[in-house]
């Protein structure tokens, strides 16, 4: 059974670009959330996605936006990077349950690079 | 709004020897709480979480965690580390009805020595 798989796992931009980094959830997960680790701090949480819907979303401009298909997998897109976008993005999918503290599967994450 | 401090940015030790990484919360309601590792170059791995109920939660590898709400802590503590278990560790908090979002303090780098 794979578990939570992104690509690329590394990426190098400019400033202004625009990227692209995708998310594929655990099998029978169908909640993606994706989180924004930055050198040497924790991660911070950008935006969920729960029935190809944006469900929550943390304190990240608009620049930063997602996509979730019918299969589950998610995008997450960030327009005009800055270089303080640079971090390691990672991914975490939930598995349908009736409460609200299922475990969080995360994803070995995309580490960007803007210059 | 809640937050997590985890007191200590690095705790150097030796192997076999016991250990405990320190974590303290902000919130104005109850929260789940959770420990996740992440080892080099890899994301991140639940090694335990506290939902309600007995205080003293066991995880995976032999560590477990107390919670404290009267000092809102939630301390994570291992009776004998080895060098495999040298890695960053990650205090977060969630909001029970908030859809799973964590908030995760900066982090302890454990680095285990022979």
């Amino acid at each position: 059974d794979a578990g939570v798989t992104q690509s690329p796992t590394h990426l190098i931009k400019t400033r202004g670009q625009q990227v692209t980094l995708r998310c594929s959830p655990k099998s029978g997960h169908d909640t993606v959330s994706w989180y924004q680790q930055a050198l040497g701090q924790g991660p911070q949480f950008i935006f969920q996605y729960y029935e190809e819907e944006e469900r929550q979303r943390g304190n990240f401009p608009d620049r930063f936006s997602g996509h979730q298909f019918p299969n589950y997998s998610s995008e997450l897109n960030v327009n005009a990077l800055l270089l303080g976008d640079s971090a390691l993005y990672l991914c975490a999918s939930t598995a349908p349950g009736s409460g609200r503290a299922e475990t969080q599967y995360f994803g070995p994450g995309t580490r960007l690079l803007v210059l | 709004a809640q937050s997590v401090t985890q007191l200590d940015s690095q705790v150097p030790v030796f192997e076999e020897a016991p250990v405990e990484l320190r974590c303290n919360y902000s919130s104005s309601v109850s929260v789940y709480l959770f420990w996740y590792v992440q080892y080099p170059n890899q994301g991140l791995q639940l090694l335990l979480k506290y939902l309600s109920g007995s205080t003293l939660v066991k995880g995976i590898n032999g560590f477990e965690a107390e919670f404290n709400k009267s000092q809102t802590s939630f301390h994570l503590r291992k009776p004998s580390v080895h060098i495999s278990d040298t890695a960053e560790y990650f205090c977060a908090v969630s909001e029970p009805g908030g859809y799973n979002k964590l908030i995760f303090g900066a982090g302890t780098r454990l680095a285990v020595h022979p």
